[in-house]
């Protein structure tokens, strides 16, 4: 069945970089983008961008333009997000979630990555 | 970017009830809205797509409805398992946005 697996929980100091990889499984994975999607604790999710697996293509939320980079590697069907100079306020659940475009429905999710950023 | 409105942020309901959830978008965005369901500790799950669409193996007393500015989450009979927080997602403006969650607790 379709699957996306993440990478371990992290624990950043503010200041630093993070990445978190997204394997997927199931499916032909240059068929679909990938978007990513954060949830602070006690919050609704927020939308971080997309990017196209079959041709590289972006499209970053204009919240985190110039602070994050999404790429994929279809040697390993995996995609990264790398979010840097973090901040307290970056402590969220990151989610990977299979996405056709940026404008359609989101399915299915990664089970997640925990990352708290804390001196 | 367009605001999605989720009243209440909770509900109460016994099993059996029929629940609906209300979802308001700040300017219209057609049929682009999409409903998931979230349980704690886990992923968001999508429900609906494009206002009315069924996703593949969601139980049918699930339905959504709606167009332009305000839609509809139903669940026909709540079960014990839909005990959970339900968000709306509009995809018509970049970025996508999410509304702030109704959580459906036991009465």
């Amino acid at each position: 069945q379709v699957q996306l697996g993440q990478s371990g929980a992290e624990m950043k100091k503010p200041g630093a970089s993070v990445k978190v990889s997204c394997k997927a499984s199931g499916y032909t994975f240059a068929s679909y983008g990938i978007s990513w999607v954060r949830q602070a604790p006690g919050q609704g999710p927020e939308w971080m961008g997309w990017i196209s697996v079959y041709n590289g293509n972006t499209n970053y939320a204009q919240k985190f333009q110039g602070r994050v980079t999404m790429t994929t590697d279809t040697s390993t069907n995996t995609a990264y997000m790398e979010l840097r100079s973090l901040r307290s306020d970056d402590t969220a659940v990151y989610y990977c979630a299979r996405a056709t475009n940026v404008d359609t429905a989101m399915e299915p999710w990664g089970q997640g990555t925990l990352v708290t950023v804390s001196s | 970017d367009i605001q999605m409105t989720q009243p209440p942020s909770s509900l109460s309901a016994s099993v059996g009830d029929r629940v609906t959830i209300p979802c308001r978008a700040s300017q219209s965005i057609s049929h682009y809205l999409n409903w998931y369901q979230q349980k704690p500790g886990k992923a968001p799950k999508l429900l609906i797509y494009a206002a009315s669409n069924l996703q593949s193996g969601v139980p049918s007393r699930f339905s959504g409805s709606g167009s332009g500015t305000d839609f509809t989450l139903t669940i026909s009979s709540l079960q014990p398992e839909d005990f959970a927080t339900y968000y709306c997602q509009q995809s018509y403006y970049t970025p996508p946005t999410f509304g702030g969650g109704t959580k459906v607790e036991i009465k």
